[in-house]
């Protein structure tokens, strides 16, 4: 079975500033997507970014950026100016394709913006 | 991506009693999926709702306790019964749509407190 880890329970970022949010993961497989979900308190959850396994390139949206190594398994989210609005819970997650479409979360990392 | 809602937002209920939490979408969906999410807790995925057939349950849960319906492609039923206060927590729906097979998409979210 796969597992997510996510090894950093909370952080604090100044606004304006970068953070990165760490996400490792266990899997046999060689094909899979990973994606990062914000949830903030409205409790909505977004999708923030996704990454394709077998594509080299590492996925970027706008501000938000992942480093993806994959014989690591590691899968890190970097926030770049951050902004006060970016408080949330990030979630990373991690779906095999032909499972159904099936995902599993890592516990989350609480993140906090500050002026 | 789909737009997605949820009724009701939130409820208060009494133990032994049972909610029904609706999910629609506006427009035809591959799959649904209802997920928990237990006080700050990550999610973890219930079912699987199936169109025109019975749900697909994860270990651990059971149709008796969360009967799902979903008679078309845009709407699906969530029922917690008999609750118990360790019910309480934030349901969510997902969905794939068709112009996105590998990335899911969630509703607002139902926040569920029993007494």
């Amino acid at each position: 079975a796969q597992t997510v880890t996510q090894s950093q329970p909370e952080m604090s970022v100044q606004e304006a500033e970068t953070v990165t949010l760490s996400c490792t993961y266990d899997t046999s497989e060689s094909n899979y997507y990973l994606f990062w979900y914000k949830q903030p308190p409205s409790r909505q959850m977004i999708l923030v970014i996704r990454q394709e396994a077998y594509k080299q390139q590492n996925a970027t949206e706008n501000r938000f950026s992942v480093n993806f190594q994959k014989a690591a398994k590691s899968f890190s989210l970097k926030i770049s100016d951050s902004q006060l609005g970016d408080t949330a819970m990030y979630f990373c997650a991690f779906m095999r394709p032909g499972t159904a479409s099936k995902l599993t979360f890592g516990t989350g990392t609480r993140l906090q913006v500050t002026l | 991506s789909a737009v997605i809602s949820q009724k009701p937002s939130r409820d208060i209920c009494q133990r032994g009693t049972s909610l029904t939490i609706q999910c629609q979408v506006d427009s035809q969906v591959t799959m649904m999926f209802w997920y928990r999410q237990q006080p700050g807790q990550s999610l973890t995925l219930i079912a699987t709702a199936n169109q025109g057939s019975e749900a697909t349950y994860e270990s651990g849960f059971v149709i008796d306790k969360f009967p799902i319906s979903r008679p078309n492609l845009t709407f699906s039923t969530l029922t917690v019964s008999n609750m118990s206060p360790e019910d309480s927590s934030i349901y969510l729906c997902s969905v794939l749509t068709s112009g996105s097979t590998d990335t899911q998409y969630f509703g607002p979210g139902t926040r569920l407190t029993v007494l």
